[in-house]
């Protein structure tokens, strides 16, 4: 089945460490998508791309970088710089047209430690 | 900018019965594309339902339907018949149509609205 996946489902991270979550889909989608979810303020967007080799930053990119080098991945690094990395984060994609909502993955919980 | 506010954080319903979540937002735009969607314990994002700005029928999926008022920018979910599998975290999200393929075709959520099924 065709679908997105998410690794791992729980990191923790140290001060200062560099981390990096992984987001597959085999779905054959053009566009994907990072989001972050904190408890009352819905998700936020931090990344996007539509196609490969290309990514725009989103509303809350600062302290986060993507890279697009397969259209089926589109990994996620939480630098040292993000000062409130633990957060719930979920990757998505969609197919071009925008009548098309978007696949999620089950996400994954980052704990600072 | 297009923003999404859903203004109930919390609602609770009985089993059985029906319950009405509101979602409004702001746009200057007249193309676009409206969605619910839900998150239950899991986390999992699941679509719910899909309404085109340029359609006035309202959509409905099963025992999920919304009230689409354009003009008072208004797109509520109406869940009929609840059932304890219901509960969950249920975000409105608003998707533009300018721009076909382009940048903006972003999906825009709200903060969510916590619905709990009492037995």
């Amino acid at each position: 089945d065709g679908g997105i996946t998410q690794s791992p489902k729980y990191l923790f991270r140290k001060e200062g460490q560099n981390v990096t979550l992984s987001c597959e889909q085999n779905l054959n989608h053009d566009a994907m998508y990072w989001y972050r979810q904190d408890p009352g303020q819905g998700l936020r967007l931090i990344y996007y791309s539509q196609i490969v080799n290309d990514f725009q930053k989103g509303d809350i990119a600062e302290g986060y970088s993507v890279s697009r080098e397969k259209k089926e991945s589109f990994p996620l690094t939480v630098t040292s710089a993000q000062k409130n990395p633990t957060a719930f984060y979920l990757c998505a994609s969609s197919r071009a047209g925008v009548h098309y909502g978007y696949t999620f993955g089950s996400g994954t919980r980052l704990t600072v430690v | 900018a297009q923003t999404v506010t859903q203004s109930q954080p919390e609602m609770s319903v009985q089993e059985a019965e029906t319950v009405t979540l509101s979602c409004t937002y702001d746009t200057s735009e007249s193309d676009y594309y409206l969605f619910w969607y839900k998150q239950p314990p899991s986390r999992q994002m699941i679509l719910v339902i899909r309404q085109e700005a340029y359609k006035q029928q309202n959509a409905t999926e099963n025992r999920f339907s919304v009230n689409f008022q354009k003009a008072a920018k208004s797109f509520s979910l109406k869940i009929s018949d609840s059932q304890l599998g219901d509960a969950a975290m249920y975000f409105c999200a608003y998707r533009s149509r300018e721009n076909y393929g382009g940048a903006t075709n972003k999906l825009i959520f709200g903060t969510g609205t916590l619905l709990a099924v009492q037995p």
